[in-house]
């Protein structure tokens, strides 16, 4: 499987952009980059997944590099809410495990 | 549309008892999973079904036992729960395993203390 490297933590002041880091530099072909976020040990929330082309929701941005082997998340106006544990999971093609690894801590500072 | 519903939301057994985890989708997923998040750690997969009738093993299964009898349920059972066992325990469904429609959605967690 692919494996993604996130730094362990960020801070981000309340209503800026928080852009938060991702590299795949494994990633093959078919691989998709998902974001999930996890609040206080909730269950993990979607966000956002991408192939190639950057993607746009109501909740991010999703920035891929043109090489695939990186990614960005934006969060562009983050609020306290937004204090939570990020993960950048590669999606196997067609595999059964999703691999959790240990993420970004964000934290909104108000 | 409730999603993923898991019951009970906290539990706490003593050693040797045993109980089953409940989980529910009603968004016609074929693929279901356990997993289980111990503090301040990643997710780990326990067992996972591809469809009625259908499971297979994780990444970490021992101790535990499931079965899928319909589509919409995937129960998760703990046999003689060890303190080993005391994590979040989290199902999750999707609809396909990879492409566009793999997103898994999760449920809100099951906490269980094995004491």
């Amino acid at each position: 499987d692919a494996k993604t490297t996130q730094p362990p933590s960020m801070d981000c002041a309340e209503g800026r952009a928080a852009n938060l880091p991702c590299n795949h530099s494994t990633i093959s072909g078919n691989e998709y980059v998902y974001w999930y976020r996890q609040i206080h040990s909730q269950g993990p929330q979607y966000i956002i997944h991408g192939l190639k082309n950057n993607e746009t929701n109501e909740m991010a941005s999703l920035i891929i590099t043109e090489d695939r082997k990186s990614s960005t998340l934006i969060l562009p106006h983050a609020t306290l809410r937004d204090t939570a544990v990020y993960y950048c999971i590669v999606r196997p093609d067609y595999g059964q495990n999703f691999v959790f690894g240990p993420g970004t801590r964000l934290s909104v500072l108000p | 549309n409730a999603g993923v519903t898991q019951t009970p939301k906290f539990r706490i057994l003593k050693i040797g008892q045993s109980m089953t985890l409940q989980c529910a989708q009603d968004m016609n997923h074929n693929y279901m999973y356990w997993y289980r998040q111990d503090p301040g750690m990643g997710l780990k997969l326990i067992y996972y079904s591809v469809g009625a009738g259908i499971t297979d093993k994780g990444e970490v299964p021992n101790g535990y036992n499931v079965s899928r009898s319909t589509t919409e349920d995937f129960p998760l059972r703990l046999e003689l729960a060890a303190p080993s066992q005391t994590s979040v325990y989290f199902c999750a469904s999707s609809y396909s395993t990879g492409g566009p429609e793999g997103t898994i959605y999760f449920g809100e967690g099951s906490w269980l203390t094995v004491v």
